[in-house]
């Protein structure tokens, strides 16, 4: 099982462009979700889905955009960055609850 | 909403016991988690506690307080590959569950 995939592993946009953060998991988890993180900070929900068809918000869900259209997939989409979401980006699965999560290796995102 | 508060950095010397406590505020408590994360890598699951008492895993052990919002995480018999970022998470039933980390804790571990 190769676990939690996420790529690109780095990204250096400008500001204004728009990309898709991508993340599969191959583990059949029902539950996924994105985090953000900052230099010092823990890490901060930004969207998650507890199956395919159906995701929520999290703590920081402006300026990104999530669809589940499989259980393996769960892309992060910037529709317009900017400097603020300069950030590394976690992607996690987990089975049926979100209290044992495994992560992706991360996407380091730099907005110029 | 939700809030998590554990110290920022603790120091201990290797082959001894530290103890990192986390005290939360959140409703709809579901569960509380720990995570370690080394400089530069991905956090990985370390323990989950969903009812009150000790849960051992080796060299590590977490206990939950449900009635005083409080967990902590012990790790016993310090190497120095445990220096690394600990952070607890509160997962909430309210809806879907949600999950919220604390801003972690640096453990250093000195020879």
């Amino acid at each position: 099982n190769a676990g939690v995939t996420q790529t690109p592993k780095f990204q250096v946009l400008k500001t204004g462009q728009s990309m898709t953060l991508q993340c599969a998991q191959d583990m059949n988890h029902e539950y996924m979700s994105w985090y953000r993180q900052d230099p010092g900070m823990g890490l901060r929900l930004i969207h998650y889905s507890v199956g395919a068809g159906i995701t929520d918000q999290g703590e920081v869900p402006n300026g990104y955009n999530v669809s589940r259209s499989t259980t393996e997939d769960f892309p992060l989409r910037l529709l317009s960055a900017a400097p603020s979401q300069t950030s590394v980006y976690f992607c996690a699965s987990s089975g049926a609850g979100a209290e044992t999560q495994y992560f992706g290796p991360g996407t380091r995102l730099l907005v110029l | 909403g939700q809030s998590l508060e554990q110290p920022s950095e603790v120091t201990a010397v290797e082959g001894a016991i530290v103890q990192i406590n986390c005290t939360y505020q959140t409703s709809g408590f579901y569960g509380l988690s720990w995570y370690q994360q080394h400089d530069g890598g991905a956090p990985t699951f370390l323990s989950y506690n969903a009812l009150d008492g000790l849960e051992e895993t080796g060299r590590f052990s977490s206990f939950l307080s449900r009635s005083d919002s409080y967990g902590y995480l012990l790790l016993q018999e310090l190497q120095m590959k445990d220096s690394a970022s600990y952070f607890c998470a509160v997962t909430n039933s309210g809806g879907y569950q949600k999950v919220t980390f604390g801003t972690g804790t640096k453990l250093q571990v000195i020879p």
